[in-house]
């Protein structure tokens, strides 16, 4: 079967940096996002990797590692507005998106 | 440019009522998709869409049906409304092709009682 999966729930400090793992086994891999989702809205996207390594977007930046079957989503400078879920999802072998259930992230002041 | 709207922003519904979900896109994407989200699970792909005319089965499609008549138009119909279909639902749109950011409508509230 496909699987997705990220921790439940992390706690972290304003201003501090948190780092959220997502680990798949899939059928077939043709790219791996990051989306946030606040409480009670959509999810918006945040990040795409298809090749191995490191993608920097401002504060957010997105690991790939396909020979591990690992990602993660680092947060610099923590901010109270970055407290919502984060949701890991790839793309499978027919173009579609498999999601995990997403991590939630409390930022505590 | 509203994006994706979803109409209604929330309901109650009886045990076998039938209701329609309406989605819109002003986008011009190709690519059409339903989700359901329930509480600590991931989103579940209901039917989606890679063009009018053209619809697809997802994961969990079974009480639900879909058309796609339009490029902007993707309602979500269910006929005889169940307690497990008590969710939040999603309509994204993409463009499509390797690509496949998508963009997401605010969402539907169902209660199902």
């Amino acid at each position: 079967g496909q699987n997705i999966d990220q921790p439940t729930e992390m706690t972290a400090t304003e201003g501090a940096i948190v780092q959220i793992n997502c680990t798949y086994q899939t059928s077939g891999f043709n790219g791996l996002f990051w989306y946030q989702q606040h409480a009670g809205e959509a999810p918006t996207f945040l990040s795409y990797n298809v090749l191995d390594g490191l993608e920097e977007k401002g504060r957010f930046s997105s690991f790939l590692s396909r020979s591990k079957g690992y990602s993660y989503l680092l947060l610099k400078e923590l901010q109270m507005k970055d407290s919502a879920s984060y949701l890991c999802a790839v793309l499978d072998s027919n173009y579609q998106l498999i999601w995990g259930a997403g991590t939630k992230l409390i930022i505590k002041p | 440019n509203a994006g994706v709207t979803q109409t209604p922003k929330f309901r109650i519904l009886k045990i076998g009522q039938s209701m329609t979900l309406q989605c819109t896109q002003d986008m011009n994407h190709n690519y059409m998709y339903w989700y359901r989200q329930d509480p600590g699970m991931g989103l579940k792909l209901i039917y989606y869409s890679v063009g009018a005319g053209i619809t697809d089965k997802g994961e969990v499609p079974n009480g639900y049906n879909v058309s796609r008549s339009t490029t902007e138009d993707f309602p979500l119909r269910l006929e005889l409304a169940a307690p497990s279909q008590t969710s939040v639902y999603f309509c994204a749109t993409s463009l499509g092709g390797e690509s496949e950011t998508q963009y997401f409508g605010p969402g539907t509230r169902l209660l199902v009682l």
